[in-house]
């Protein structure tokens, strides 16, 4: 019964290789985040979606494309992935845009070779 | 544009002993501010937050913070640490036109026993 879920927890991979990281939420949110947490442990928001449609897209590369098939789920697909792209990727969500709280999964460590 | 700061990486209380962790804020209009958790290989729990009404705000696990308006800051204190408390904390500040959040840069507390 868990609130917000990712797959897989832990990937490892080669540069140039595409991924994907899932993410599912069974709270019946309208709104759903991708944020970026890098080494120094610095978190930002990459994407989020409201109700399947885009109202966040931060300053990110364009290997990164998220995809939101339903309101309880956001992908990220990631292409041609560079080193820098190591990091741990939280999901998170919100009944709404402006909702306070936002409720995180429990994050994907990339690790890219 | 918003933005939150926590002064100090690195915050060191012994066990039973009064905590404080910073946030400075900076926002244009009226301030939505969080306070977030962070254990080790986890996602983030929200603790708390101030939108509007009285400054102290009561949160989970017996933390609290304080909204300061004229000294722009936001906080977090615990009458009396446990060792369990021992994570990342971070503050962060909501865009109300996106909804997103901006974090701090986290601050590792450490009780010890």
């Amino acid at each position: 019964d868990t609130a917000v879920s990712q797959t897989p927890k832990y990937l490892v991979t080669q540069m140039g290789n595409d991924k994907s990281i899932k993410c599912e939420q069974n709270l019946g949110h309208d709104t759903m985040y991708w944020y970026k947490q890098d080494s120094k442990k610095f978190l930002k928001i990459m994407f989020s979606y409201n109700n399947k449609e885009l109202i966040i897209n931060e300053t990110v590369p364009n290997r990164f494309s998220p995809k939101s098939p339903d309101k309880a789920h956001l992908n990220l697909h990631i292409n041609s992935l560079e080193l820098g792209d190591s990091a741990v990727y939280f999901c998170a969500s919100s009944p709404g845009k402006h909702y306070n709280e936002q409720f995180f999964g429990p994050g994907t460590r990339l690790t890219v070779l | 544009a918003q933005s939150v700061a926590q002064p100090e990486d690195q915050v060191n209380v012994a066990e039973g002993n009064p905590l404080t962790v910073k946030c400075t804020y900076s926002v244009s209009g009226n301030p939505y501010l969080f306070w977030y958790v962070q254990y080790p290989n986890r996602g983030l729990q929200f603790l708390l937050k101030y939108i509007t009404g009285d400054n102290l705000v009561k949160g989970s696990y017996g933390f609290e913070a304080e909204f300061n308006k004229s000294q722009t800051s936001f906080h977090l204190k615990k009458p009396s640490a446990l060792v369990s408390d021992s994570a990342l904390y971070f503050c962060a500040v909501r865009d109300d036109t996106t909804g997103k959040l901006i974090f701090g840069q986290g601050t590792t507390l450490q009780v010890k026993p």
